[in-house]
């Protein structure tokens, strides 16, 4: 079945260096992927929607700067911590959204990453 | 705005008894709504859904129904199992395809 892969599944850095989270459709194409990040006992906040090609469409409260989304593919989005700092610390989630075929508008999540930040 | 509230966790359950994970959300019009399941380890996975009022969902013994008038989607299982163990999200769909999710039901099953 349809496979995403999320890379590194965890991360340790230290404060005020950058961070870059890969999400890899496998066996399909995605036209958009999503990115969430998961606080402990939280639920899955989606931070912003990532569309190849264009530019990311940022939700409220995010800051574009820190968070920088590229989609340079239909099977590569890439999230990256700027100047990361301790509460950057979370569990960030990446989806994609099958563009054709039996995937079409169906939804496939990584595994997630865990960024700690000291 | 769209919400999802569930019930809060960790729900620790013997093998073979009953699971009820309460589901409620607020939306406008009539969202799609899912669940998703977390196992440890892994990315999140869909196990069933619902598009409509009265709608069931079932998937590996555990259903849930789209009650359009308590606007609740509660999961159930009859019986579970240790394999079950995991971490359930409620989630909807809203207007412009976001995908809203609850705050997570951690799963604990003892043999």
């Amino acid at each position: 079945g349809a496979v995403v892969s999320q890379h590194p599944s965890r991360v340790i850095c230290k404060s005020g260096t950058s961070v870059k989270i890969e999400c890899r459709s496998l066996d399909f194409q995605a036209t958009t992927m999503f990115w969430y990040r998961q606080f402990p006992k939280k639920s899955l906040m989606l931070m912003a929607t990532s569309n190849e090609g264009s530019k990311a469409t940022y939700e409220q409260g995010v800051e574009k700067d820190k968070f920088l989304i590229n989609h340079a593919s239909l099977t590569l989005s890439t999230l990256t911590v700027t100047s990361a700092h301790p509460e950057d610390s979370s569990f960030y989630i990446c989806s994609a959204r099958g563009t054709g075929g039996a995937v079409r508008e169906k939804l496939f999540f990584g595994s997630g990453t865990q960024l700690s930040v000291l | 705005g769209n919400s999802v509230t569930q019930m809060e966790g960790p729900v620790t359950l013997s093998e073979e008894a009953f699971l009820t994970i309460n589901c409620t959300y607020t939306a406008t019009g009539y969202p799609s709504l899912f669940w998703y399941v977390q196992y440890p380890g892994e990315g999140l996975q869909l196990l069933l859904k619902a598009t409509k009022a009265d709608d069931k969902g079932s998937n590996k013994g555990f259903e849930a129904t789209y009650r359009k008038e308590t606007t609740s989607f509660h999961l159930e299982k009859g019986s579970v199992q240790v394999s079950d163990s995991a971490v359930y999200f409620c989630a909807l769909i809203g207007r412009g395809g976001k995908l809203i999710f609850g705050q997570g039901t951690e799963l604990s099953v003892k043999p």
